[in-house]
Parts: C-alpha cells; structure tokens; sequence
C-alpha cells in the first residue's frame, strides 16, 4: 500500500515557522490533505486540496504539494498549536484512503 | 453537523460488532461517510468510506472479509460491522462526513472499542 512519511516530531520556539513535511512517492500528483489533533479530541481538517483552509482555520496555517513531498507551514506558532498533525492522500492503486503516522509538534 | 458514534465496548476475541454513527444536522443522504481507527498513542488509521447512496464503498484491503460498511439514509445512521475481532482491533472508531474531495470535515468524538483476548 502506499507509504506516507512524516517525521515523528517538530519542535519549535513560540513566534517561529515550523514545517511538517509528508513524503511519498509521487504525491505532487495526488491531493492531499492535513488534520490536526489536540490531546483527547477528535481530528480537526487543517487543509484540503493540498493547500485550502476551511472557514475558521488562521491564515498562519497552509499546505504545499510537489513533487515527492507534501508540506504543512505554521507561521507565527503559538502554544496553541500543539498537536499531532497528519496528512491523509489518496492511493489510486488500492482504491483506499492513507493516513501520514503522524508528527507531534511541540512548541518550546 | 454531529456525529455521533456508539456501540462500542469491551469484546471478546472473535467475537463480533457493529458501531453506530448517528448524524444530524446536514443531509445526510448527499453525503460520502467514512470510518477511521485510532489505536492507543497510535495514529490514525482509515477503515472504510461508503458513497451516499450506498452503491460504492471501499474497505481498507486488510480488513476485506472482516468488516463491513453499510448506512440507512431514512435514519442518518452509518454502520460498520466487525466479525472475528481481534486484540490488534482495539481503538477508538470515528466516522466522519466526507466533503466531496477526499477531507473529513466533520467527525465525531469516537467511541472506544477494547478486545480482550
């Protein structure tokens, strides 16, 4: 099945950028799209479409997709932004849906 | 828009279930629904999606011959019917509204499925 790669964990100081990036072959050809999840709640769509943002999600978030790497911006992270975050694409070749694992951000 | 998911509990090894997902709030019967797993400090693990007239649906490959989707749109209600479960099933199950391309913009809080060997 198709393989998505994200990085266990990103750290970053309050006020900076952080990147979470999603890998898997070819996926610039495919849409993607990005979920956060605080502890204890249920998935929240971050992006769709690879790089839309639903009515209520910051401007500070947005989502770009080429090549073999998908990737999640935060600007201006905020301690609220702590969460674990995953991508979630489409694999034609088994008719199914895959999510990323999975990256705990932790703001410093 | 709500989801709410029950019929979750504390199984037995192969025995079976099947989860709930009452909705409300939106038409239900205009909309693709889908089925997602968390495991205990897992990740998110997709399951299954039914169209909203039920005649297409996609199962995860491994859970082919295990588990089943179905819905009622007189009711709102999605169905996911497990059989032979196993200790490796346990999680929290959440269904959630598909928005026409793939993204789950609404789900529920999940019910928890624990099977004890």
């Amino acid at each position: 099945s198709y393989l998505l790669t994200q990085p266990p964990s990103v750290s970053v100081t309050p006020g900076k950028t952080a990147t979470i990036t999603c890998g898997g072959s070819s996926i610039g050809s495919e849409t993607v799209h990005w979920y956060q999840q605080r502890p204890g709640q249920a998935p929240l769509l971050l992006i769709y479409s690879n790089s839309a943002r639903p009515s209520g999600i910051p401007v500070r978030f947005s989502g770009f997709n080429s090549d073999n790497t998908a990737t999640l911006t935060i600007d201006r992270v905020e301690a609220g932004d702590e969460a674990d975050y995953y991508c979630h694409v489409w694999d034609p070749n088994s008719d199914n849906w895959v999510f990323g694992g999975g990256t705990k951000l932790t703001v410093l | 828009v709500q989801l709410v998911e029950s019929g979750g509990g504390v199984v037995r090894a192969g025995r079976s279930l099947r989860l709930s997902c009452a909705a409300s709030g939106f038409t239900f019967n205009n909309f693709v629904l889908h089925w997602v797993r968390q495991t205990p400090d897992k990740g998110l693990e997709w399951l299954a999606l039914l169209s909203s007239d039920g005649s297409r649906r996609s199962l995860k490959v491994s859970m082919i011959g295990r588990f089943t989707i179905s819905r009622d749109n007189l009711n709102s209600v999605l169905y996911l019917d497990m059989n032979n479960l196993g200790v490796e099933d346990t999680a929290t199950y959440y269904c959630a509204r598909d928005q026409e391309d793939g993204s789950l913009d609404y789900w529920g809080k999940g019910t928890l499925v624990t099977v004890s060997s």
